[in-house]
């Protein structure tokens, strides 16, 4: 099985930080990779497919990069509505697998 | 507008069964691959299985922890697509989620039903 190690598990940042979180895969995955935002009670949403692709809809300050085993998503401004939790997930081979999850808390 | 919308979650005793549905609309259900995932409230996600399109051998994929448990089918002429679960485990209790599936990666998600195993 293909491990994904996502840090930070958590991190507190102030609204308008810069926020990186990253996953590494432990083989080359190529860019097969989604970032997606989760919120209590309410199912995840995609932010990012093909490791850097913005999913439509998704504000720009949200971006991903990143290709083989290291992989990046950045929140470039952070805003009030992004204090969530975020996943990576990897689809590049069976079984498909998450990141341990972010936890963005405010600061 | 794309959605989906899982039923049939619910209290069931320890090696019984229970069938999830998973049931969609707002676009062509038999064009699309679609995923199961669960989560235990509280933790992370966990991938349960996948079924093809048709067009892709209506194929079926399964996580390592439900291999042997779980089958995972389609019925497009009404746009379901359905999770058997059987001899249930104390460990499957979680919420259920299916979603779409788009070159291997889920887009949209339903919003989840919950299944707790208990006696």
């Amino acid at each position: 099985d293909i491990q994904m190690t996502q840090s930070p598990s958590s991190l507190s940042a102030s609204v308008g930080d810069r926020v990186t979180i990253t996953c590494r895969a432990s083989q080359g995955i190529r860019n097969d990779l989604g970032w997606y935002q989760q919120k209590p009670g309410k199912a995840p949403k995609r932010l990012i497919y093909a490791a850097s692709s913005l999913q439509s809809g998704v504000p720009s300050r949200f971006s991903g990069s990143g290709s083989g085993t290291e992989f990046t998503l950045t929140i470039s401004s952070l805003q009030p509505e992004d204090f969530a939790t975020y996943y990576c997930l990897q689809h590049n081979n069976y079984p498909r697998t998450f990141g341990q999850g972010t936890k963005v808390e405010i600061k | 507008e794309v959605q989906l919308v899982e039923s049939g979650g619910g209290l069931v005793q320890p090696g019984r069964s229970l069938r999830l549905s998973c049931t969609a609309s707002g676009f062509t259900f038999g064009d699309y691959d679609l995923s199961w995932f669960r989560q235990v409230p509280g933790k992370g996600l966990e991938w349960v299985g996948l079924i093809r399109s048709k067009a892709y051998g209506g194929t079926t994929e399964n996580a390592a922890s439900v291999k042997g448990r779980v089958t995972i089918s389609r019925d497009d002429s009404k746009s379901i697509a359905y999770l058997q679960m059987n001899s249930l485990k104390i460990e499957d209790t979680a919420l259920y989620y299916c979603s779409r599936t788009v070159a291997g990666l889920p887009d949209y998600w339903g919003q989840g039903t919950l299944v707790t195993v208990s006696s």
